[in-house]
Formats: C-alpha cells, sequence, structure tokens
C-alpha cells in the first residue's frame, strides 16, 4: 500500500518568494510515479508537475520545480517567485506502475500575502 | 486546451435518492476514473474504467454505486440511495493511457449535498 504524508497543513509567504511545500511517501513499489495538484479555492483539481520515480533529473515546469529525494522518500514542491494566484491547496500523490489510482496526502494550504 | 468537463456543479438531493453524476472526459482518452473528496479532507480514489469494464475499484466504491459509458462521450457515476456520508466533492478524471507519465486530468469536480 502506498501512503503520501504532508505535514504542513497551512503555509504563509510573501509574494515573490520562494516556497517549499513538503512531501514524503511510503511504498515497497520499485517504480512509481510522484505528481503534485493545484486547488484553489473554486475546486478544480490542476495537475502540476510528474516526478517518476526511475528520473534521474528533477522535474521542472515553469516556475514549479521538484526537489526528489529517492533514498529520504521525499518529493518536496518547490514554487519559485511566488504570485498571489498561488494561494490555493497543493496536493501531493502517487501512483504505482500497473496500478490506476491515485494516492492524494491531507493537503497543505498556501497562502501568499501581498 | 482540450478539459474534462462536468455536470452539474452541484447537486442537493433527499437520503435514500438516486443520482446520476456526469463528465464528458477528454476526446482522445481512453481511461476515465472517479474520485470524491468530503468536505476539508484528502480525494479518495473510487472507480477506474476502461474499454466498457471497471478496471479497478475501491473500498468505498461498493454497490450502491455504479459507472457507465452510455456513449461514445460521457462517463457517468449513479449512486442508487445516497446517503448522507455521500456528501462531497467528486471528481471525473481521464487519461490517455495507464503508464506512470499518462497524467490523470481532473474536471472542475460535481458537489454533491445529500440531506
Amino acid at each position: 500500500a502506498q501512503k503520501i504524508t504532508q505535514t504542513q497543513p497551512g503555509m504563509f509567504v510573501q509574494e515573490k518568494e520562494a516556497v517549499t511545500l513538503d512531501c514524503t511517501y511510503d511504498t515497497s513499489d520499485q517504480s512509481y510515479g510522484l505528481f503534485w495538484y493545484k486547488q484553489p479555492s473554486s475546486g478544480e483539481m490542476i495537475f502540476l508537475i510528474y516526478q517518476g520515480s526511475y528520473d534521474e533529473q528533477n522535474a521542472t515546469e515553469g516556475r514549479y520545480s521538484l526537489n526528489f529525494q529517492k533514498a529520504r522518500k521525499s518529493a518536496n514542491l518547490v514554487i519559485s517567485a511566488s504570485q498571489l494566484g498561488d494561494s490555493a491547496m497543493y496536493f501531493c500523490a502517487m501512483r504505482a506502475e500497473g496500478a490506476q489510482k491515485l494516492v492524494f496526502g491531507q493537503g497543505t494550504r498556501l497562502t501568499i500575502n501581498p | 486546451e482540450p478539459e474534462v468537463t462536468q455536470t452539474p456543479s452541484h447537486q442537493v438531493t433527499q437520503m435514500g435518492q438516486e443520482v446520476i453524476l456526469r463528465c464528458v472526459p477528454i476526446s482522445n482518452h481512453l481511461y476515465f476514473y472517479w474520485y470524491r473528496q468530503i468536505l476539508g479532507q484528502k480525494v479518495e480514489f473510487l472507480v477506474s474504467f476502461y474499454n466498457n469494464e471497471i478496471s479497478e475499484k475501491s473500498e468505498i466504491f461498493d454497490d450502491q454505486f455504479s459507472v457507465e459509458r452510455p456513449d461514445g462521450s460521457n462517463f457517468t457515476l449513479k449512486i442508487r440511495s445516497t446517503k448522507l456520508e455521500d456528501s462531497a466533492m467528486y471528481f471525473c478524471a481521464s487519461s490517455e493511457g495507464r503508464t506512470l507519465t499518462d497524467t490523470q486530468y481532473f474536471g472542475p469536480g460535481t458537489r454533491l449535498t445529500v440531506l
């Protein structure tokens, strides 16, 4: 079974600062994917970034990057130069190879202050 | 950019009633999913569907739930006899394939309120 832990229920950051959202995971699978989704107050789930367990490089997508430390089983999301529109819930999720279900963490509510 | 759509955005129903939640997945996607999120809690997987069959389901997806692809575009979730604890946001998602790099794209959700 897989488990995702997000230990920060809430984060407050000043606009333009970088922010790191923590995610640790537990799995016995050798091959898996890690995903981050953003959920604004309007409720939709927006895919941000993906990291494969065998990827040697950390994933990047624009202002989003993933600090993947496989030995520590962590996949932290880094948002550079935060913007007011980044205020939202952020969910870390994982999926094992061969499985179809995404397993989500509890989420972190990020608030960007002007 | 193609997106998953869901209707209605909000559904209110009485306990014991049947509800059908509708989704239109992205057109070239072959795998479809339903997830739910009880208010303030994490997103939970319900079921995945491929080639007109359920391919994976969770323990939440009991006999009260069913899914169907009634035509070439819609994907539905039916709850036969709603309970108070079914109140949640229900998300439909779709993906092109089932490899790890096949991202699941989510719709905007249907908020179901059971009174």
